[in-house]
C-alpha cells in the first residue's frame, strides 16, 4: 500500500533562505503523489503532481520537487523563502483501493515558519 | 478559488446534538471526499463517494453517515456529538474515481464546535 512519510512537523527558515521539506513515500508503481499547501483557515491547495518520467516537477509559487526512486522521495523545494510561503505543507500519495478508485493519504504535515 | 463550496463555514453545538455539514464539488468533477483534520489526529479520511454510490471508508465513526445526491452535492450527518469530534471538516472532489493521478479540490472547511 502506498502511503507517505514527512519529516520534521515544523520548519523555520529564514526570509530569501532555501526551503526544503522532506517526504517519502512507500515503493508503488507507479507512485502517483503530490504536494499540498493548507494556509490558516483554508482548505488544502495543489501546489504540484508527480508525472510518470519526470525527476522535476516545477508547481506554483516558485516550488518544486525532485522524484528520486533510488531514495523513495519525493522532496519539496524553493530557492528563496517568502514570508507568504508561511503555511502547512502536505505531501500525499494516491493508489487504487480495494475497488478500483482512488485512495488518497497525506503525510502528517510540516508547518513552515518564514523569519524576517 | 477550487470551486468546492462547503456550508457552513462555522458551527457551533452541544454535547449530543446532531448536525449536516454540506459540500458542493467542483463543477463536472462525480467523487466526492470527506475528510477530518483535528490537531491531534492531522487529515483522516472519513469515506468517499462516486457518482453517488459510497466507494470508500475510512476512519468514520458509526455515529458519522454520509450520502451523495443524484445532484452530486453531498452531506456528511454527525450525530450524539462528543466534545472530541470539534474539528475542521473537509470536502473535497476530483474529476472521477479511478484516475489516480488526479488531483483532490478542497472546499475552506466547517469548523465544528462542540461545547
Amino acid at each position: 500500500a502506498q502511503s507517505v512519510t514527512q519529516l520534521g512537523s515544523h520548519v523555520s527558515v529564514s526570509e530569501g533562505a532555501l526551503v526544503l521539506l522532506r517526504c517519502n513515500y512507500s515503493s508503488s508503481v507507479p507512485p502517483y503523489l503530490f504536494w499540498y499547501v493548507q494556509y490558516p483557515n483554508q482548505g488544502l491547495q495543489l501546489l504540484l503532481k508527480y508525472t510518470t518520467g519526470a525527476t522535476l516537477v516545477k508547481g506554483i509559487n516558485g516550488f518544486e520537487a525532485e522524484f528520486k526512486k533510488s531514495e523513495t522521495s519525493f522532496h519539496l523545494t524553493k530557492p528563496s523563502a517568502h514570508m507568504s510561503d508561511a503555511a502547512e505543507y502536505f505531501c500525499a500519495g494516491s493508489e487504487p483501493n480495494s475497488g478500483g478508485y482512488q485512495k488518497v493519504s497525506f503525510g502528517t504535515g510540516t508547518k513552515l515558519q518564514v523569519i524576517p | 478559488d477550487s470551486g468546492v463550496t462547503q456550508t457552513p463555514k462555522h458551527l457551533i453545538t452541544a454535547t449530543g446534538q446532531r448536525v449536516t455539514l454540506r459540500c458542493s464539488p467542483r463543477s463536472g468533477d462525480l467523487s466526492v471526499y470527506w475528510y477530518q483534520q483535528s490537531l491531534d489526529q492531522g487529515l483522516q479520511f472519513l469515506i468517499q463517494y462516486y457518482n453517488g454510490e459510497e466507494r470508500a471508508k475510512g476512519n468514520i465513526l458509526e455515529r458519522f453517515s454520509a450520502q451523495q445526491f443524484p445532484d452530486l452535492h453531498s452531506e456528511l450527518n454527525l450525530s450524539s456529538l462528543e466534545l472530541g469530534d470539534s474539528a475542521l471538516y473537509f470536502c473535497a472532489s476530483s474529476v472521477e474515481g479511478r484516475a489516480y493521478n488526479s488531483p483532490l479540490h478542497f472546499g475552506n472547511g466547517t469548523r465544528l464546535t462542540v461545547t
